[in-house]
């Protein structure tokens, strides 16, 4: 089982719409998880972190935590087409630094 | 700059050759994170430094890969005898133990 498994897409939304990503990681001793965004022929950046079961607003995106499930999502409201890239989905465990990403979804938002 | 810096943004190599790839953190960030990416796939982690020391070596796919820190800032991945696997984009990111990694433009690698 990998550590950190997401649906590699690519998932295609249109201009305005809600667009869903899923996260599940296997290590329940995880707190810290994150949002990665990276545009084709770039690096990673950081877009959200969450570490409380629940949901974290920030502008356009939410990030819900659900650590019994072993699940992370991410909610990208009011869809832009600059939105298009792959979300990574990367988790630290409490108890050492190591950083685990998953294998990212492409996302594809349609004028 | 204030961000993280890595060189070569880009090398091509012989296979069997050895290869170095810098990164140069954050200043004050006193972790830095080694990761490969090839096309289509999510960062593999590699090595984790907290310091000088390396505090996780786990992903290092085997003794040809090694990476150094020696004073705490700038750190160097070191590739032995290259095979054609290799070929990637080796990243660095620095933190300041968060987890919320910056991520350097990546080195990107190609073995002949």
């Amino acid at each position: 089982q990998k550590e950190v498994e997401q649906n590699s897409g690519p998932l295609s939304v249109p201009e305005g719409a809600i667009a869903s990503l899923n996260c599940t990681y296997s290590d329940r001793g995880s707190q810290s998880f994150f949002w990665y965004r990276q545009y084709s022929g770039k690096s990673p950046e950081l877009i959200m972190f969450i570490y409380s079961n629940g949901d974290k607003e920030d502008g356009r995106f939410t990030a819900q935590l659900n650590k019994a499930s072993q699940y992370v999502s991410l909610l990208i409201r009011d869809s832009q087409p600059s939105d298009s890239a792959t979300y990574l989905c990367a988790v630290k465990a409490a108890s050492y630094d190591k950083v685990i990403f998953g294998p990212g979804t492409s996302l594809s938002v349609i004028p | 700059g204030a961000g993280v810096s890595q060189t070569p943004s880009n090398k091509v190599t012989e296979k069997g050759k050895y290869v170095e790839l810098r990164c140069d953190p954050i200043s004050g960030h006193t972790a830095l994170y080694w990761y490969r990416q090839s096309l289509g796939q999510g960062p593999e982690f590699l090595i984790y430094f907290q310091g000088t020391g390396a505090a996780d070596d786990s992903g290092l796919p085997n003794d040809r890969f090694f990476a150094v820190r020696p004073e705490g800032s700038v750190s160097t991945l070191k590739i032995q005898r290259t095979e054609r696997g290799d070929s990637a984009v080796y990243l660095c990111a620095s933190s300041v133990n968060t987890g919320e990694l910056f991520f350097g433009e990546g080195s990107r690698l190609t073995v002949l």
